[in-house]
């Protein structure tokens, strides 16, 4: 089956530096790509939508500026979370959907951010 | 806007016993899907089940199955002959068909089995 596959799993940086997080559709193409944002035994929180080729649409109250979405392939989508500090600190899912008329997703491993 | 409520947030099962997950939804929509998720403590998100709104029988899959009622929006899932690996947490799932297909998760519940 498809799958899609988020590196680092973990990931520990200093406040104020900058932390990329990757997101690959191993075996398939995905032209749209998810990023959630999840707290300790909460639910996924939908931050942005990662479009190949254009712009992401980011959901309300998410910071363009903190949270840089490139999706520059068909198969890549990064998050890049600048000036971190230790608010940022969550775990981080992508998914992308598939099948047809992408009525499935897949997610990715989840990546753990700690600011310190 | 789409909600989806999960009212239970913790549960525990004995283990083969068999225990539902409740999940209702508020949408205009006539065409989405409804999912629903396990979360294991590896935290990676693994597909349970997936019913496709205009139809009528409850999507199963092996011991897990779901009681849809479209007119009432609610979409609970059973799990039958409860198993130590199915300790996680589920998270019931919206997805309207547009652009992107976006998901809206609900809460989720926490379900324990105690063997």
């Amino acid at each position: 089956g498809a799958v899609v596959s988020q590196h680092p799993s973990r990931v520990i940086c200093k406040s104020g530096t900058s932390v990329k997080i990757e997101c690959r559709s191993l075996d398939f193409q995905a032209t749209t790509m998810f990023w959630y944002r999840q707290f300790p035994k909460q639910s996924l929180m939908l931050m942005a939508t990662s479009n190949e080729g254009s712009k992401a649409t980011y959901e309300q109250g998410v910071e363009k500026d903190k949270f840089l979405i490139n999706h520059a392939s068909l198969t890549l989508s990064t998050l890049t979370v600048t000036s971190a500090h230790p608010e940022d600190s969550s775990f981080y899912i992508c998914s992308a959907p598939w099948g047809g008329m992408n009525t499935e997703a897949f997610f990715g491993q989840g990546t753990r951010l700690t600011v310190v | 806007a789409q909600t989806v409520t999960q009212s239970q947030p913790e549960m525990s099962v004995q283990e083969a016993e068999t225990v539902t997950l409740s999940c209702t939804y508020d949408t205009s929509e006539n065409n989405y899907y409804l999912f629903w998720y396990k979360q294991p403590p590896s935290r990676q998100m693994i597909l349970v089940i997936r019913q496709e709104a205009y139809k009528q029988q409850n999507a199963t899959e092996n011991r897990f199955s779901v009681n849809f009622q479209k007119a009432a929006k609610s979409f609970s899932l059973k799990i039958s002959d409860s198993q130590l690996g199915d300790t996680a947490m589920y998270f019931c799932a919206f997805m309207k068909l547009g652009p992107g297909n976006q998901f809206y998760f609900g809460t989720g519940t926490s379900l324990t089995v105690i063997p």
